[in-house]
């Protein structure tokens, strides 16, 4: 089975830098994906690790350590319509490219 | 424009009848996906296919049935057998495959059955 742990609720201010941390158990493991979901919204796609290291894009930037079963997500120079959900999926080796997803992480952005 | 069409948003359906979600999708994608998600929990899966007429149930398939007769198309019937219907369905597609192929959401039914 797949368990994906990730915080509840992060606040943070306009400007400044949020870490959301997103630890995983797998039977195995191909892949972590981060979405943004706003509420009453669809989720879209942020950022994909497969390898361990750091992928950046913009502001936002997503680190994994397979070893450790970690990852986290930087969401730099905050803005206002930063402020949403944060879900970390993981895929495991089983057929279908299915992802198990975490409870989800809400980021409210303070003026 | 290619991309995944969920109606309706809003749903309405009284206790007992059986309700059929739609989800259709032109991105040409072999895999569809419906989710459920309650008001602050992440998603769940209940049933994927991986290319036309067939599916495989996922975490929380009881209560639920799909048909996959068409690979643009992967409607979801929330039958009376679902003991808790009332929820944010979601549908995705994405190309079959373990690489960096990430899953398109549709915008969602919210179902309320009272």
């Amino acid at each position: 089975g797949q368990n994906i742990d990730q915080p509840t609720e992060m606040t943070a201010t306009e400007g400044a830098i949020v870490q959301i941390n997103c630890t995983y158990q797998t039977s195995g493991f191909n892949g972590l994906f981060w979405y943004q979901q706003h509420a009453g919204e669809a989720p879209t796609f942020l950022s994909y690790n497969v390898l361990d290291g750091l992928e950046e894009k913009g502001r936002f930037s997503s680190f994994l350590s397979r070893s450790k079963g970690y990852s986290y997500l930087l969401l730099k120079e905050l803005q206002m319509k930063d402020s949403a959900s944060y879900l970390c999926a993981v895929r495991g080796i089983a057929a279908g490219n299915k992802l198990t997803f975490g409870g989800g992480t809400r980021v409210l952005v303070k003026p | 424009d290619g991309g995944i069409t969920q109606s309706p948003k809003y749903l309405f359906r009284k206790e007992g009848q059986n309700v059929t979600l739609s989800c259709e999708q032109n991105l040409n994608h072999d895999a569809m996906y419906w989710y459920r998600q309650d008001p602050g929990q992440g998603l769940r899966l209940i049933y994927y296919s991986q290319i036309v007429n067939d599916f495989q149930k996922g975490d929380i398939a009881e209560g639920y049935s799909v048909s996959r007769e068409k690979k643009e198309s992967f409607p979801l019937t929330v039958t009376s057998a679902q003991k808790n219907p009332t929820a944010f369905y979601l549908c995705a597609s994405s190309i079959e495959g373990t690489g960096r192929y990430e899953q398109y959401f549709g915008p969602g039914t919210r179902l309320t059955v009272t």
